[in-house]
């Protein structure tokens, strides 16, 4: 069966600093892809970053990097030089495997920046 | 680009009566819409999924009758909560999707939050 796993849920990172969110998953389709969305309180979500499987180099968006391991089967976000407004709740999100344009979430960490 | 509307943010309603919320892609042809359900400190969860001129197919355990959604152009689409009960009471959350080369992106709107008295 497809999962997607983020086992932490709450996060704390100091302004300034990098911290890594992880996922992970578990899915039988040879080809796929990984997306991380962020809802800040106010609840939009937004899309942050994508990496298909067979992408070579692991994605970078601005501050989002995406580290793939594929044989891990972890796709875990990074976020350089915090800043206070990255606090949120952090979705990785990957198609079905029963509907690839249809997404499965992970439940979502809760990231806290201090000041 | 890729912005996604929904409306209204947040609707307050009386037990009994029917709630409309709609979503828009403002900016690209969304070829297919989504509707997501989310509970305080949840993840989401799919609702429905619509595409232009064809009817929605929803997950299972989500009632068809109770949760009507209607998609007439590449741009629109719309959730009815029909004789809406406290237990509906929600944030619901539209995406839509551009058919690209790669991945389909989802892209989200702002959300709603529903409250039913």
């Amino acid at each position: 069966a497809q999962k997607i796993t983020q086992t932490q849920p709450g996060m704390f990172v100091q302004e300034k600093e990098a911290v890594t969110l992880d996922c992970t998953y578990d899915t039988s389709d040879q080809s796929y892809g990984l997306f991380w969305y962020k809802q800040p309180s106010s609840g939009e979500m937004i899309f942050l970053i994508y990496q298909g499987s067979y992408d070579e180099q692991n994605a970078t968006e601005g501050r989002y990097s995406l580290n793939f391991q594929k044989a891990r089967k972890s796709a875990n976000l990074v976020i350089s030089a915090s800043q206070l407004g990255d606090s949120a709740m952090y979705f990785c999100a990957m198609p079905r495997m029963d509907s690839s344009y249809k997404l499965i979430f992970g439940s979502g960490t809760r990231l806290l920046v201090r000041p | 680009g890729a912005v996604v509307s929904q409306h209204p943010s947040r609707v307050i309603c009386k037990s009994g009566t029917s709630v409309k919320i709609e979503c828009r892609s403002l900016d690209f042809q969304a070829t297919t819409m989504f509707w997501y359900r989310q509970f305080p400190k949840q993840s989401l969860m799919l609702m429905a999924t619509s595409n232009e001129g064809s009817k929605a197919t929803y997950e299972q355990g989500v009632e068809k009758d109770k949760f009507l959604i209607n998609h007439a152009s590449l741009t629109l689409s719309t959730l009815t909560v029909t004789s809406a009960h406290p237990e509906d009471s929600s944030f619901y959350i539209c995406s839509a999707s551009q058919r690209g080369t790669g991945a389909d992106t989802q892209y989200f709107g702002p959300g709603t939050r529903l409250t039913v008295l």
